[in-house]
């Protein structure tokens, strides 16, 4: 059984620019949510996506935004990036009968964001 | 909405000895709980939860937990700890209706020989 999966590890980008930061759900989950870490605090809710569609959001700004694939595989996209962003962005995937009806939330290694 | 509140920022233990970490919730409904483990440089890994049914919960690596409901409380324990046990420890929660996971600001344990 193949784990979540991110990609990159680490990335380093300048204020204003975009990122794109994908993963790969585990073997037989259907659902992806994404949760933002900044150094020193808990994991906080971005979004999840369920079926291609978001289920749900946050407290974040519409720059950030995602996408979920066929394969369940999913993207989240930040645009006019800001100090603030600099955090590790962690993916979690579950499996889901209906939207509301989740199991455990399985986390991959993340995704280290540092914005200059 | 829920909200988590560990109640201890950093713990530091001596190896074989036990440790007790503390979380509350605060819920206006049913809940999930959750406890997760990070490793220096690495994702979150479910340690254990608790859904429904027996209050003591038993999880990996020898730990376990206990769900409170009167004092809305989700205590992690271990009875014997190893210097591998050195982490930081998050404890989480869900509405019973709700997959958002809100987390607490994280317990780090420091296990020394």
């Amino acid at each position: 059984e193949t784990g979540v999966t991110q990609s990159p590890t680490h990335l380093i980008k300048t204020r204003g620019q975009q990122v794109t930061l994908r993963c790969s759900s585990q073997s037989g989950h259907n659902t992806v949510s994404w949760y933002q870490q900044a150094l020193g605090q808990g994991p906080q809710f971005i979004f999840q996506y369920y079926r291609e569609e978001e289920n749900g959001r946050g407290n974040f700004p519409p720059r950030f935004s995602g996408l979920q694939f066929p394969n369940y595989s999913s993207e989240l996209n930040v645009n006019a990036l800001e100090l603030d962003d600099s955090a590790l962005y962690l993916c979690a995937s579950s499996f889901s009968q209906a939207e509301s009806l989740q199991e455990t939330q399985y986390f991959g290694p993340g995704t280290r964001l540092l914005v200059l | 909405a829920q909200s988590v509140t560990q109640l201890d920022s950093q713990v530091p233990v001596f190896e074989e000895a036990p440790v007790e970490l503390r979380c509350n919730y605060s819920s206006s409904v049913s809940v999930y709980l959750f406890w997760y483990v990070q490793y220096p440089n690495q994702g979150l890994q479910l340690l254990l939860k608790y859904l429904s049914g027996s209050t003591l919960v038993k999880g990996i690596n020898g730990f376990e937990a206990e769900f409170n409901k009167s004092q809305t409380s989700f205590h992690l324990r271990k009875p014997s700890v190893h210097i591998s046990d050195t982490a930081e420890y998050f404890c989480a929660v869900s509405s019973i209706n709700d997959y958002k996971l809100s987390f607490g600001a994280g317990t780090t344990v420091t296990v020394r020989a």
